[in-house]
């Protein structure tokens, strides 16, 4: 099944404990996407990347890395947690390098809570 | 000011009623206009999308925009309790690589 997965789905942690949120994708798609979505706000556009080792900043970058080692995989690093960084997280991706115009599927999700 | 606006609802409408659903943006280098459906505990899917200005029909649903007025709308046309979720316009420009998405507007659609 074709398909975007994302793990873990739900965590919980202390301010400033590193951690690693993984996203893998199936589809051999070529664009891979990080997004946060927060109530009022909307989804926002974390990093982004076109290919391997191919990545750029979004509209809210700060606090966050990512990395693309390898096409089917973009895991976002959350190097030093802080409070306002709980949020419910999305990755995406889609079969072109640019996303223009492409369907992003999405991962189902991965809700964070930083105590 | 955001770069993209959406009503943000909530929108409850009884079943068979046309919705309309809406995003007013301020950059016109906005070239592809995208509406997402998102229900309750799962991730966006892609309903539609267009290129530039002009609508754009598939079943139920009409895309529209107007980039002149930096305006675009989704029509529901009978609308179905299966279609209670949360809609989310996006757009990007001709680079397609930086996505911007409105808050959302959560649709109820009553049987």
């Amino acid at each position: 099944e074709a398909q975007v997965t994302q793990n873990p789905r739900y965590l919980i942690t202390v301010t400033g404990k590193k951690l690693t949120v993984t996203c893998s994708q199936n589809m051999n798609h070529e664009y891979m996407s990080w997004y946060r979505q927060d109530p009022g706000l909307g989804l926002r556009q974390i990093y982004y990347s076109m290919n391997v080792e191919v990545t750029d900043k979004g509209d809210v970058p700060e606090g966050y890395k990512v990395s693309r080692k390898e096409k089917r995989n973009f895991p976002l690093i959350l190097e030093s947690p802080s409070p306002n960084q709980t949020s419910l997280y999305f990755c995406a991706s889609s079969l072109a390098a640019t996303g223009a115009g492409e369907t992003q599927y999405f991962g189902p999700g991965t809700r964070l809570l930083v105590l | 000011q955001k770069e993209v606006e959406q009503d943000p609802g909530p929108l409850s409408v009884p079943e068979g009623a046309i919705v309309s659903l809406n995003c007013t943006y301020s950059n016109s280098a906005f070239q592809y206009f995208m509406w997402y459906r998102q229900y309750s505990r799962k991730g966006p899917e892609l309903l539609m999308y267009t290129y530039s200005s002009g609508n754009k029909e598939d079943g139920r649903f009409t895309a529209q925009v107007d980039k002149s007025s930096k305006y675009i709308s989704l029509f529901i046309r009978d609308s179905q309790p299966s279609d209670s979720a949360t809609y989310l316009c996006a757009m990007n420009d001709n680079y397609g690589q930086n996505f911007v998405f409105g808050p959302g507007t959560r649709l109820s659609v009553l049987p």
